[in-house]
């Protein structure tokens, strides 16, 4: 099993869709969980940490479910400027550098 | 712009030559990370440095070799590469090591795309 598995897409949406991508992780030590996106040859940009209670900024709105081992992104209101791949990072923390990403989501908004 | 600068963007060399990729940070982090990203798979991490000392290196071939001269630079050295290393060679730092604080965040540079021909 991956230790940061993500559906690979595309996923194909109009402007305006709601969409969600899934990411699950395998060791239950993780601790840390962040959403970054990355632009078509460009490098990858912290898009928001992923809390316990979940949270919020703006169109965006990620949860963590613990007992099920994987974090969620739901994108509201999809502009074309949200296409782009989304990779799901997970961190385990106390000591050493554990940061692993998956290999991200493909969206694509179209008009 | 995320305070960390790649060079070069784009490099072509052949499987004798020995090229030097550079990463330069102007956060005033103290960790700095070689990253591999090649196609349909997700990034490898390949060597970490806190503080100028490597701290990781993950099984990276010996034809990899990473050079940290201060917190704010960071060397990767090139020799006799393989066509299977072509990818594209990402550098980031955070402010202290990932991992070993919550919530730590990496900001990349805007990488080296390599093609070993």
């Amino acid at each position: 099993r991956k230790e940061v598995e993500q559906d690979p897409g595309p996923f194909n949406v109009p402007e305006g869709a709601t969409v969600a991508f899934n990411c699950t992780y395998s060791n239950s030590a993780s601790q840390s969980f962040f959403w970054y996106r990355q632009d078509c040859r460009k490098e990858p940009k912290l898009l928001m940490s992923v809390y316990s209670s979940g949270n919020e900024d703006g169109r965006f709105t990620a949860q963590l479910n613990r007992a099920s081992q994987y974090i969620s992104l739901l994108i509201r209101d999809s502009k074309l400027s949200d296409s782009a791949t989304y990779l799901c990072v997970v961190t385990l923390t106390g000591g050493g550098n554990k940061l692993t990403f998956g290999t991200g989501t493909q969206l694509k908004v179209e008009l | 712009e995320t305070g960390v600068t790649q060079t070069p963007r784009h490099l072509v060399m052949g499987m004798t030559n020995k090229k030097s990729l550079k990463c330069e940070q102007h956060l005033g982090h103290n960790a700095m990370y070689w990253y591999k990203q090649s196609a349909k798979k997700p990034l490898e991490l390949m060597f970490v440095y806190s503080l100028e000392e490597r701290v990781e290196n993950n099984s990276v071939p010996s034809r990899f070799s990473p050079e940290c001269p201060n917190s704010s630079h960071l060397f990767l050295h090139l020799h006799t590469l393989q066509p299977e290393d072509s990818a594209l060679y990402l550098c980031a730092s955070s402010q202290d090591l990932a991992g070993a604080s919550p919530n730590e965040k990496l900001f990349f540079g805007s990488g080296t795309q390599l093609s070993v021909l």
